[in-house]
């Protein structure tokens, strides 16, 4: 089973849309979490960390639930500059290393 | 400040041929991180080191694939020789501890 499983899309939205991403992680001893944004033939960048009590940055809102081990991102009033690949990252504890998911990929249209 | 530099950014060899892909962490991190990034399989840790000393190499292929990293500002990493199948996008990244990882704008290798 892989550490982080997320839906690889597409999710092809219009623009000012809301959109949602799941993933899910198998580690129950996993301590960190992060999205972070892939654009394409580019280097993955973190975008936001995520933490136990949820948390927002400006559209960007992200939550954990450590009992169903699951992690969300909400992106609300999509842009276009949003389209991009949407990375479920998970790190554990006592360990520098992280397991990414597969990506998400977003496209917000016009 | 500079980020992560890799070099090259593009690498297209044959079949056989050996190929050394370098990576200069941020000033200052202490862990480095080489990935490999294919459509099929994503984003895969291959391995990492600790204050220059490899931690966790369980991602390595095979033995054609060796990684060193002799001081802190300089890591290579060595397939030898290659193959088609390792045709993909390498990232170096660098952290400080179990921070934010930074990456480098990877290496796209092609192996004919």
């Amino acid at each position: 089973r892989k550490e982080v499983e997320q839906d690889p899309g597409p999710f092809n939205v219009p623009e000012g849309a809301t959109v949602a991403f799941n993933c899910t992680y198998s580690n129950s001893a996993s301590q960190s979490f992060f999205w972070y944004r892939q654009d394409c033939r580019k280097e993955p960048k973190l975008l936001m960390s995520v933490y136990s009590s949820g948390n927002e940055d400006g559209r960007f809102t992200a939550q954990l639930n450590r009992a169903s081990q699951y992690i969300s991102l909400l992106i609300r009033d999509s842009k276009l500059s949003d389209s991009a690949t949407y990375l479920c990252v998970v790190g554990q504890t006592g360990a520098n290393n992280l397991f990414f998911g597969t990506g998400t990929r977003l496209t917000v249209i016009p | 400040d500079a980020g992560v530099i890799q070099s090259p950014r593009h690498e297209v060899t044959e079949m056989g041929q050996e190929v050394t892909l370098r990576c200069k962490p941020i000033s200052g991190h202490n862990s480095l991180f080489w990935y490999r990034q294919t459509m099929m399989r994503g984003l895969e840790l291959l391995i990492y080191f600790n204050n220059n000393v490899p931690i966790d190499d369980s991602g390595m292929p095979e033995d054609r694939f060796s990684a060193k990293m002799p001081n802190a500002s300089f890591s290579t990493l060595k397939i030898q020789p290659s193959e088609p199948r390792d045709s993909a996008v390498y990232f170096c990244a660098s952290s400080l501890g179990s921070g934010t990882q930074y990456f480098g704008p990877g290496t796209r290798l092609t192996v004919l």
